[in-house]
């Protein structure tokens, strides 16, 4: 597609239940990148995919939280028994190479109730 | 590690007046540096990037940064500004083939009429 899409752009979700957020990249880039952003604050690394590559999980908060991605297309970021602190604003991003810079995606507004 | 600095939340400045906001960066190798900006309740939108070419970038929107390999900055600038820049403003540094950017925490910049 022309630019990144996210699904759904917002979602209330009750404490303790599991929720998934979708992440359509441009066709053809190679890496995938999710981050969180909380109210007010920067953004937080989650995930990165590269490829075929093993993904960086090292910005992943608590075991709660994991992503997939297949091949170099959909990823899913899925968190479970949501806790209130989850509230933010999930980004999603893709890119070719790394000086292109990264294209963003609108985000999935989440609140945890 | 690259990090990213940016100083002071939120930048307040009027209308037709200089927007300056700082980036200042640590690395040992050459990076690529990047600017992007988020207007509200929308995702990043790249502003402008340095990927080793001319050190001073022009970007959309009027914008331009130079980067300052002694001082370890890529510091942005705006010579008047509008009503339309009220957004949120952030620096963010990749290494030499490495595709993660790291970001700063961002700058909210609010135009006084």
């Amino acid at each position: 597609g022309a630019g990144v899409s996210q699904s759904p752009s917002n979602k209330v979700t009750e404490k303790g239940k599991d929720v998934e957020l979708r992440c359509d990249p441009i066709s053809g880039h190679t890496a995938l990148y999710w981050y969180r952003q909380r109210l007010g604050q920067g953004l937080e690394f989650l995930i990165y995919f590269q490829g075929n590559s093993a993904p960086d999980k090292s910005g992943l908060p608590s075991d709660r939280f994991s992503a997939e991605r297949t091949g170099e297309s959909v990823s899913t970021l899925t968190i479970q028994r949501t806790q209130q602190e989850d509230s933010a604003v999930y980004l999603c991003a893709s890119s070719l190479r790394a000086d292109y810079g990264y294209t963003f995606g609108s985000g999935t507004r989440l609140t945890v109730v | 590690a690259q990090s990213v600095t940016q100083l002071g939340s939120h930048v307040s400045v009027s209308e037709g007046a200089l927007v300056l906001l700082r980036c200042n960066y640590s690395s040992s190798v050459p990076p690529y540096l990047f600017w992007y900006v988020q207007y509200p309740n929308q995702g990043l939108q790249l502003l402008l990037k340095y990927t080793s070419a001319a050190t001073l970038v022009k970007g959309i929107n009027g914008f331009e940064a130079e980067f300052k390999k002694s001082e370890t900055s890529f510091h942005l600038t705006k010579p008047s500004a509008h009503m339309s820049d009220a957004a949120e403003y952030f620096c963010a540094v990749s290494l030499y083939g490495n595709n993660r950017l790291a970001f700063g925490k961002g700058n909210q910049v609010v135009v006084i009429p």
